[in-house]
C-alpha cells in the first residue's frame, strides 16, 4: 500500500513569507497528524484531525499556523508570517483510527528553512 | 509536568554486540508505550508497543522491557548489524494532562562495521 505522502520535501523562505505544506495520508485512514520536528528533539504534535474534524489543536500556533483537511482525506499546513523559529521538519502522520494505541504512519517530512 | 527522557548521548557500539537504549519518564502512569526508528530525512516508523502489564516484548532481534515501578522502558537490540544504525524515539499516550502522544528526543545509535 501507499505511505503517507507529502510535498514539497524541502523549503527556503525568509522570515515573514508564508508557506503551505500538503499531506496525502494512507487510503482509508481516518486520523491524521501534523508535527513539527525540531532539530535534535522529537516531533511535537502540531494538531491531530479525525475525518475533516480538529480533535486537538492546543499546541498550534493558531496567530500564524492553519491547517485544514476540507474533504477528511488531504491536509494543508500553512504558517503565516513565518518566523526563525519555525524552521523544523513537518511532519504529517496518519492512523486508521484514533484508537489507543493505534500505529502511526509518518511521511517522509517537509524541511523548512527560515531566512 | 510530564517528562520523557532518553539516552542523551548518541550511542556507538561494535556490530554482533547489544545495545540497550533507555527510555525514562517522570509525573505519569501510561497504559503502554511505543517505540520507533527515525533515519535520516525520513520519518519515524513504529517498532514495537508494550502495554503495561507486559514486562517483556520480543520482534525478531528487537527486545523491549517496560518496568512501571522504575518508570522506566529498555530497548535492546541483538547481534546489532550497520543497518540498525538509526534515531530510536519512545513515545508515551495521552494521559490526564498531555493530550496527545509524546515522544522522548531520541537516542541516536551508530553501529560500527
Amino acid at each position: 500500500e501507499a505511505g503517507v505522502a507529502q510535498s514539497p520535501r524541502y523549503k527556503i523562505i525568509e522570515k515573514r513569507q508564508s508557506v503551505a505544506f500538503w499531506c496525502n495520508p494512507i487510503s482509508g485512514h481516518a486520523t491524521l497528524y501534523w508535527y513539527q520536528q525540531i532539530l535534535g528533539q522529537g516531533p511535537k504534535l502540531l494538531i491531530q484531525f479525525q475525518n475533516n474534524g480538529v480533535v486537538d489543536d492546543s499546541q498550534l500556533p493558531k496567530d500564524r499556523f492553519s491547517a485544514e483537511r476540507l474533504k477528511g482525506v488531504d491536509s494543508t499546513l500553512k504558517i503565516q508570517p513565518a518566523k526563525l523559529e519555525d524552521s523544523a521538519v513537518y511532519l504529517c502522520a496518519s492512523s486508521l483510527t484514533s484508537g489507543r494505541g493505534e500505529t502511526q504512519y509518518f511521511g517522509p517530512g517537509t524541511r523548512l528553512l527560515v531566512l | 509536568s510530564q517528562k520523557i527522557e532518553q539516552n542523551s548521548e548518541a550511542l556507538n557500539i561494535q556490530e554482533g554486540k547489544t545495545a540497550t537504549l533507555t527510555c525514562n519518564y517522570t509525573n505519569y502512569s501510561p497504559a503502554y508505550l511505543q517505540w520507533y526508528r527515525q533515519d535520516p530525512g525520513r520519518g519515524p516508523v513504529f517498532l514495537l508497543l508494550i502495554r503495561e502489564n507486559e514486562k517483556e516484548k520480543r520482534k525478531e532481534r528487537l527486545k523491549v522491557t517496560f518496568d512501571t515501578t522504575l518508570k522506566q522502558s529498555l530497548f535492546h537490540i541483538t547481534a546489532s548489524q550497520p543497518a540498525d544504525s538509526a534515531t530510536y524515539l519512545c513515545a508515551l499516550p495521552p494521559s490526564g494532562s498531555a493530550r496527545q502522544l509524546t515522544f522522548g528526543s531520541g537516542t541516536q545509535l551508530t553501529v560500527l562495521p
